[in-house]
């Protein structure tokens, strides 16, 4: 079945600095998501792509759509300590109405 | 109040116990989903179901079964619990007519979880 590779597994960073993870894939998705589980919570959605090479921003996130479709980044500016958390991408084929998962990305934020 | 609610919230039980995870929604989706959560493992998907008398196996459905009881309620059973069991279960809600701006792109509404032990 598909697989999504996430990057990197875990990330330990300072207050102010930048984020960057992503997600590789063997085979082709027609749809991105990325999500944020916070400690004792479910996942929530911060950004969903829809076409490659789309370029997408949610305040102090962006994301994009790999060119290749194959691929997606997340990107998180300038970090507060309230980015804590684990971040997954996750990929669909049109019409198959659920999702792969990646292993995600834990992100650690030091004041 | 919260639009997708799982019950119960934690549960310790032994080997070989029944046991039911139940999720219900208010959002009016018309897609449910049950996963698990491992430790470094991200999300598996279980089981599926796109209506009433839609349901479909995910990744890892052995060992599982579910009922779709109504659009609103989706259970998950552990026929006979065993200790490999034990995870962290998230029901999630999606709905096929407004999500996404792409023909069947479905963001996923996830509840609060259920940390489930069985020892």
């Amino acid at each position: 079945g598909q697989q999504l590779n996430q990057s990197p597994q875990s990330m330990f960073i300072q207050e102010g600095e930048d984020v960057s993870m992503n997600c590789t894939s063997s085979s082709i998705f027609n749809t991105w998501l990325w999500y944020k589980q916070e400690p004792g919570e479910g996942p929530v959605l911060l950004i969903a792509l829809y076409k490659a090479g789309e370029l997408t921003s949610n305040g102090r996130l962006t994301a994009q759509f790999g060119i290749t479709r194959k691929d997606s980044f997340l990107n998180i500016s300038a970090s507060i300590p309230s980015d804590v958390g684990i971040y997954f991408c996750a990929g669909q084929i049109t019409n198959a109405g659920k999702s792969t998962f990646g292993d995600g990305t834990t992100l650690t934020v030091k004041p | 109040d919260a639009d997708v609610t799982q019950t119960p919230r934690n549960r310790i039980t032994k080997t070989g116990k029944r046991i039911m995870l139940e999720c219900s929604q208010t959002k009016g989706h018309d897609r449910m989903y049950w996963y698990r959560q491992d430790p470094g493992l991200g999300l598996q998907l279980i089981y599926y179901s796109f209506d009433v008398k839609d349901i479909n196996k995910g990744e890892i459905s052995d060992g599982y079964s579910v009922s779709r009881q109504a659009q609103a309620k989706f259970s998950l059973s552990l026929e006979s619990a065993i200790p490999n069991q034990t995870a962290l279960y998230f029901c999630a809600t999606s709905d096929r007519k407004t999500s996404g701006r792409a023909l069947g792109g479905n963001e996923q509404f996830f509840g609060p979880g259920t940390r489930l032990t069985v020892l």
